[in-house]
């Protein structure tokens, strides 16, 4: 079955520095998205992307976040200058279009900022 | 703005049905979803319910949507060790782009 692969699994950082996340979709999949969850805390959305541009995100999602597809494989979550509550397991997901179909997330990376 | 609600906790037997309730508030919901986490692992979909629906079943799960009351129920029959795990339910909502609002999830833990 399909899978949306998410790299790495675990990810420390110091704070003020800046992370990569990385994931790849599945491969026919149009519209992709990270979500998060704070330890103990709702998953919560951030951000979805549809051809090539952002369609929609949350007020989690600000100046310090940013998305790209860099080769039409990959999908990056970017936070620019890390913060202690940035502090999170963070899921990609993909999904094959706007109709009823679920996402299908990835297992996560969780990132601790130190 | 859109809320989802569940209770945090549900024990049952090995063997015996598990129920577990969510309640949501939009009421332009388009879809609702039931999600699985197991420890360490991402969020699993279980099955969805459009919001014209009363009930889908798949299997040993059965979801009831009372559309007028804003409340979903995930039925889970002949439950097994393996079933223990968080279960979250979720909601699409109409002119979005499809993001979701989860709940906070409800552990179910099966006693053997």
């Amino acid at each position: 079955e399909p899978e949306v692969t998410q790299t790495p699994s675990h990810q420390v950082t110091q704070m003020g520095q800046e992370v990569i996340l990385r994931c790849v979709p599945i491969s026919n999949h149009l519209y992709f998205y990270w979500y998060r969850q704070i330890l103990g805390q709702k998953v919560e959305f951030l951000v979805s992307f549809y051809n090539n541009e952002i369609s929609e995100k949350s007020e989690i999602f600000d100046d310090q976040f940013s998305v790209e597809r860099p080769d039409g494989s990959n999908f990056t979550l970017k936070i620019r200058s890390t913060k202690l509550e940035d502090s999170a397991m963070y899921f990609c997901a993909s999904s094959g279009d706007r109709g009823s179909y679920g996402y299908t997330f990835g297992s996560g990376t969780r990132l601790t900022v130190v | 703005g859109e809320d989802v609600e569940q209770s945090l906790f549900l024990s049952v037997r090995e063997g015996d049905s598990s129920v577990i309730n969510c309640t949501y508030t939009d009421s332009s919901s388009t879809y609702l979803y039931w999600y699985k986490q197991e420890p360490g692992a991402g969020l699993q979909l279980l099955t969805y319910i459009f919001s014209n629906m009363d009930m889908k079943q798949d299997q040993r799960l059965t979801v009831l949507l009372n559309k007028k009351d804003k409340h979903l129920s995930l039925r889970i029959a002949d439950t097994q060790t393996g079933d223990s795990a968080i279960y979250f339910c979720a909601e699409a909502l109409a002119g979005s782009a499809r993001q979701l609002t989860f709940g906070s999830g409800t552990q179910l833990t099966v006693l053997p």
